[in-house]
């Protein structure tokens, strides 16, 4: 069975820590994995990685693919209050039609 | 403010009401996409439209019924819901479905709550 599976599930930090959240997955036809970012509406997209080893980078966040290990990361440097919300990781999998599957996400609150 | 635009935001109906979704998105996209999110849990594919013909649909029961108008638009058609069916409904679109180059972008949803 298809999974992706976050880890942890939620986590509180200080401001300025530096957080590393982590995803598995196990999807047939793997063709890309997604990092968003949840507040309260919409999912806004961050990341997508295809390869392995290439870091992706975006102010003070950055990602990472191991496709061998099956694995990803998403790592926030110097944390605001701003980057509380629930952070999902999504596998592009199957045949020729864009699915995705969601892992359950990380609930990340940054406290003052 | 995304880019991919849903109204209502918020809707409220009786089980035995029809009402309709909507999407819209003027990135050019050719594969839209609608999601159900439950309250702390993750987004789950209801259908998917590519190039406006419906290619995926996950065993959505047959009171959610999703029509494709242009490839602009997408609405999703509501009769005779559940209570359990109250959830966030989230639209999103890609440039294609499947290329494994092109990340999805979503609406802001429209909370739906059944009475």
């Amino acid at each position: 069975e298809d999974k992706v599976v976050q880890s942890p599930l939620s986590l509180v930090v200080h401001e300025g820590d530096t957080v590393t959240l982590n995803c598995s997955y196990e999807v047939t036809n793997f063709r890309s994995l997604l990092w968003y970012k949840q507040e309260k509406k919409a999912p806004t997209f961050l990341f997508m990685l295809t390869s392995s080893g290439i870091e992706k980078k975006s102010g003070r966040l950055s990602s990472i693919l191991d496709k061998k290990e099956l694995f990803s990361i998403l790592n926030i440097t110097a944390t605001q209050t701003g980057d509380s919300a629930v952070y999902l990781c999504a596998a592009n999998y199957g045949g020729s039609q864009g699915n995705l599957i969601f892992g359950k996400g990380t609930k990340l609150s940054v406290k003052p | 403010d995304t880019e991919v635009t849903q109204t209502p935001k918020h809707l409220v109906m009786g089980m035995t009401n029809k009402k309709s979704l909507k999407c819209e998105q003027h990135m050019g996209h050719r594969a839209m996409y609608w999601y159900k999110q439950k309250a702390k849990k993750p987004p789950e594919l209801m259908f998917v439209y590519s190039y406006e013909k419906l290619s995926i649909n996950e065993s959505v029961p047959s009171r959610f019924s999703p029509e494709c108008p242009n490839s602009s638009l997408l609405n999703l058609h509501l009769h005779a819901l559940q209570p359990e069916d109250s959830a966030l409904y989230l639209c999103a679109s890609s440039q294609e479905a499947g290329a494994v180059f092109w990340p999805q972008h979503f609406g802001d949803g429209t909370r739906l709550s059944i009475l």
